[in-house]
């Protein structure tokens, strides 16, 4: 398994409240990634980065955004959580150098709940 | 845009069987990557395998291998001697060369029963 991390690994939370996610990795990669995985288990990409400062939104539309300050961390944050953004949060990285720049490694997820 | 279709939904095997997981995508791409992660459950997703379109050899992984046929967009993955720790939620994905991001299918629950 590669080194990617994210906590909390569970989060329940009311609404109206405001989350951060984090992701970091200790792989030096340029790229980073966050994904949606919905109840019936499919994945959309959301954000991702480039590298520090660089951040984009992904195919799924979202209310969340992201921040890129430091090439290892890539925190999520959710202003105001609503029951609608209950699901699991993948973070993934890639290596921008060597061969296999187009293989993501993925972190643990994060199962958030807002009730 | 690029689509990846998962049929099976859930499958199950006997330990030590194979099983093949079926997947096939769309695309107008010539080059690209096609993947295959393995989530188990309330744990890591983790890659199996890997295969570059360009490459007519089928990737191999150890009992893990794929039937990459690029004509028919068709990459499934067959797991030789099931065992327990195979059983997960499969993922085939997709990127473009020089992609961002990764299209997943809907993705196959696999039990292996002892």
């Amino acid at each position: 398994e590669a080194d990617i991390y994210q906590t909390p690994r569970y989060l329940v939370i009311g609404t109206g409240k405001k989350i951060t996610l984090e992701c970091s990795q200790t792989m030096g990669h340029d790229k980073m990634y966050w994904y949606q995985q919905d109840p019936g288990m499919e994945l959309h990409l959301i954000h991702y980065s480039y590298g520090v400062n660089s951040t984009e939104k992904g195919d799924l539309s979202s209310e969340s955004t992201v921040s890129r300050i430091r090439t290892e961390h890539f925190p999520l944050t959710l202003e105001s959580a609503r029951p609608s953004h209950t699901s699991q949060y993948l973070c993934a990285s890639s290596d921008l150098r060597g061969g296999n720049t187009d293989t993501q490694y993925f972190g643990p997820g994060t199962r958030l709940t807002v009730l | 845009a690029q689509t990846v279709t998962q049929s099976q939904p859930e499958m199950s095997v006997q330990e030590a069987e194979t099983v093949t997981l079926s997947c096939t995508y769309d695309t107008s791409e010539n080059n690209y990557y096609l993947f295959w992660y393995k989530q188990p459950p309330s744990r890591q997703m983790i890659l199996v395998i890997r295969q570059e379109a360009y490459k007519q050899q089928n990737a191999t992984e150890n009992r893990f291998s794929v039937n990459f046929q690029k004509a028919a967009k068709s990459f499934s993955l067959k797991i030789s001697d099931s065992q327990l720790g195979d059983t997960a939620m499969y993922f085939c994905a997709f990127m473009k060369e020089y992609g961002n991001k990764l299209v997943f299918g809907a993705g196959t629950i696999l039990r292996v029963k002892s």
